[in-house]
């Protein structure tokens, strides 16, 4: 098993449409939880990140981690065509530098 | 700052040829990671290096591969001979001291296929 397993989808989703993205992990330590928004052609560029436990909102994205259930969600409500992109997952512990990364899951948000 | 630059964007070349790949980090980041990518793997740290020296090359694949920073602003990742397996896009990224993993900054990859 990964550390960090992440659908690599296709998810392919109408404009205006709420999308879910998901990770789950395994590696109890990882303090810090990061998104990743990579558009095709370009290098991933950090979208958010929350640290241990909770919510945390930015504009039309919303970043939660359940550390009970080793998962961690990002919601993006009202999406755009220009929210199409691949989003990766990442995650470290605290003190340790190096972040894990997920597949990504490729989103496609159609007009 | 025009952030991480990478060179070339693309490559292709032959099996058994000796390619190498080039990175500039953005000015003042002493962290420097070379990760590969693939739909299969996903993204896979190779190697990193913090002022210029490597600290973990754990996850270079074999030894065709080799990676230098000879200074601060400069890096390059050399496979010598590639294969076909090679083929994958390689991405750059450059963070400072204290950003942790909030700090990465990465280049725009260079997309390597071996025939």
């Amino acid at each position: 098993q990964k550390e960090v397993e992440q659908d690599p989808g296709p998810l392919s989703v109408p404009e205006g449409a709420i999308v879910s993205l998901n990770c789950t992990y395994s590696n109890s330590a990882f303090q810090y939880f990061m998104w990743y928004r990579q558009y095709s052609r370009k290098g991933p560029e950090l979208l958010m990140y929350t640290y241990s436990s909770g919510n945390k909102e930015d504009g039309r994205f919303t970043a939660q981690v359940d550390k009970s259930s080793k998962y961690i969600s990002l919601f993006i409500r009202d999406s755009q065509p220009s929210d199409s992109a691949t989003y990766l997952c990442a995650m470290s512990a605290g003190g340790s530098y190096i972040p894990t990364f997920g597949r990504g899951t490729s989103l496609i948000v159609h007009p | 700052d025009a952030g991480v630059i990478q060179s070339p964007r693309h490559e292709v070349t032959e099996m058994g040829q000796e390619v190498t790949l080039r990175c500039k980090p953005i000015s003042g980041h002493d962290y420097l990671f070379w990760y590969r990518q693939t739909m299969m793997r996903g993204l896979e740290l190779l190697i990193y290096f913090n002022n210029n020296v490597p600290i973990d090359d754990s996850g270079m694949p074999e030894d065709r591969f080799s990676a230098k920073m000879p200074n601060a602003s400069f890096s390059t990742l050399k496979i010598q001979p590639s294969e076909p397996r090679d083929s994958a896009v390689y991405f750059c990224a450059s963070s400072f001291e204290g950003a942790g993993a909030l700090g990465y900054t990465f280049g725009s990859g260079t997309r390597l296929t071996v025939v």
